[in-house]
């Protein structure tokens, strides 16, 4: 199993652009999400979901968007970047309810400039 | 913001020693979950325990829970240099899905 794969590492974005991170999880997980990691804080949830087709907000959804066609995939879309989304960016898996591990992906690093 | 709060923010030890970090929250929960990261990594779980459990053990690690005062602690012990890293806590936001993190403690141990 590859478990939770993130593409890019890495991405330098100007401010406006748009771009999409890619997530996606081989274990059938029925939950997945993202989370954006600021220098010295922990991890804020940005948006969810507990399966295909069905999103929901996490507690800084503005700027993003999400959807989930199929189970393995969530990306998550930056509708037009500025340097505040400036962050590390990690997608997450688990099954549901909410009392199982979650696996995390390796991160991917943004800057907007 | 919902954040947790941990402490300390910071800790700096010796192998061999034991290692206590503490945890906050502010929302009732199912569950709270440990997890860990190195260095610009994405986060490992490490223990789970559930809102009518006080107290579980995994091999070095022990964690206690205190909804009441609706915190946690984490210990491990014999800590190793391989122990170096971020710890957060996590909360299920009472089966909301929505976690919510704590802001972690930076663990380095000197060998």
């Amino acid at each position: 199993n590859a478990g939770v794969t993130q593409t890019p590492k890495f991405q330098v974005l100007k401010t406006g652009q748009s771009m999409t991170l890619q997530c996606a999880q081989d274990m059938n997980h029925e939950y997945m999400s993202w989370y954006r990691q600021d220098p010295g804080m922990g991890l804020r949830l940005i948006h969810y979901s507990v399966g295909a087709g069905i999103t929901d907000q996490g507690e800084v959804p503005n700027g993003y968007n999400v959807s989930r066609s199929t189970t393995e995939d969530f990306p998550l879309r930056l509708l037009s970047a500025a340097p505040s989304q400036t962050s590390v960016y990690f997608c997450a898996s688990s099954y549901v309810p909410a009392d199982y591990e979650q696996y995390f992906g390796p991160g991917t690093r943004l800057t907007v400039t | 913001s919902q954040q947790g709060e941990e402490d300390p923010q910071a800790l700096s030890i010796q192998e061999g020693e034991n290692a206590t970090m503490n945890c906050s929250y502010k929302t009732s929960i199912n569950n709270l979950q440990w997890y860990r990261q190195n260095s610009g990594r994405g986060l490992v779980h490490l223990i789970l325990i559930r809102s009518n459990e006080r107290e579980k053990h995994s091999g070095r690690l022990r964690v206690t829970l205190d909804t009441s005062k609706k915190s946690s602690s984490l210990l491990i012990t014999a800590s190793r240099a391989a122990d170096t890293a971020s710890y957060f806590c996590a909360t299920d936001g009472s089966g909301t899905y929505k976690y919510i993190f704590g802001t972690g403690t930076r663990l380095k141990v000197l060998a």
